[in-house]
């Protein structure tokens, strides 16, 4: 069964920083490009960033409006991918997904996603 | 940026057709991906590169595009239908995946 389980949500103070992981499982994880998404209560969705497959150098990109504190990275051994997210403020607040894409293309599969709240 | 335009609400009977746009600058020329989130769970898609139906997804679920519109349709819909509906592109000027704003399909 294709599966991405996110973790570690929870709760952070206003100007902190976050690691989530998303653990893959049913599929060739380095074959994959992988985005993360983000969701705030009440609202719609928002691309955080990807990062594309060995096949094409593990490059990067990220939304915009959160280029410079936002780092993916990923460890194909492990079938992990991982989000990094600095100075984090209340509009940080959301649910976190984890996506895996269909050949670079629609996302395909999502995670049950992880909840951050940044609140003092 | 790269902007997708879509009505924040739709309200159709059951067993008649909703159309959920999504509007866009020469959207027509890119390939438009359509999901499905219900309250609590994670988003679907119901209908990507335009109009390909992945396999689980009934055939009341059609899709279409051109020029500056891209439209999803619900044929026959049912209660189970009621969900919120984004439209996604990839803008390949910035790099970047765009979602639209999102459209509340109520089923009266």
């Amino acid at each position: 069964e294709v599966q991405l389980v996110e973790s570690g949500g929870g709760l952070v103070q206003p100007g902190g920083s976050l690691r989530l992981s998303c653990t893959a499982s049913g599929f060739t994880f380095s074959d994959q490009y992988m985005d993360w998404v983000r969701q705030a209560p009440g609202k719609g969705l928002e691309w955080v960033g990807r990062s594309r497959n060995k096949a094409n150098a593990y490059i990067t990109e990220y939304a915009a409006s959160l280029k410079g504190r936002v780092t993916i990275s990923r460890d194909d051994s492990g079938n992990s991918l991982y989000l990094r997210l600095i100075s984090l403020q209340t509009d940080d607040t959301a649910v976190y997904y984890c996506v895996k894409e269909r050949a670079a293309s629609t996302f395909e599969i999502w995670g049950q996603g992880t909840m951050v709240t940044v609140s003092s | 940026s790269y902007v997708l335009t879509q009505p924040p609400s739709v309200s159709v009977a059951p067993g008649k057709t909703a159309r959920i746009t999504c509007g866009g600058d020469t959207i027509g020329r890119k390939s438009v991906h359509w999901y499905q989130q219900k309250p609590g769970q994670a988003p679907v898609v119901v209908i990507y590169y335009d109009y390909d139906r992945p396999s689980g997804i009934p055939e009341r679920f059609s899709g279409s595009n051109s020029e500056n519109m891209a439209t999803l349709t619900i044929s026959r819909v049912e209660a189970g239908d009621e969900a919120d509906y984004y439209c996604q592109v990839w803008d390949s000027s910035s790099y970047h995946w765009v979602f639209g704003g999102g459209t509340k399909l109520t089923v009266l």
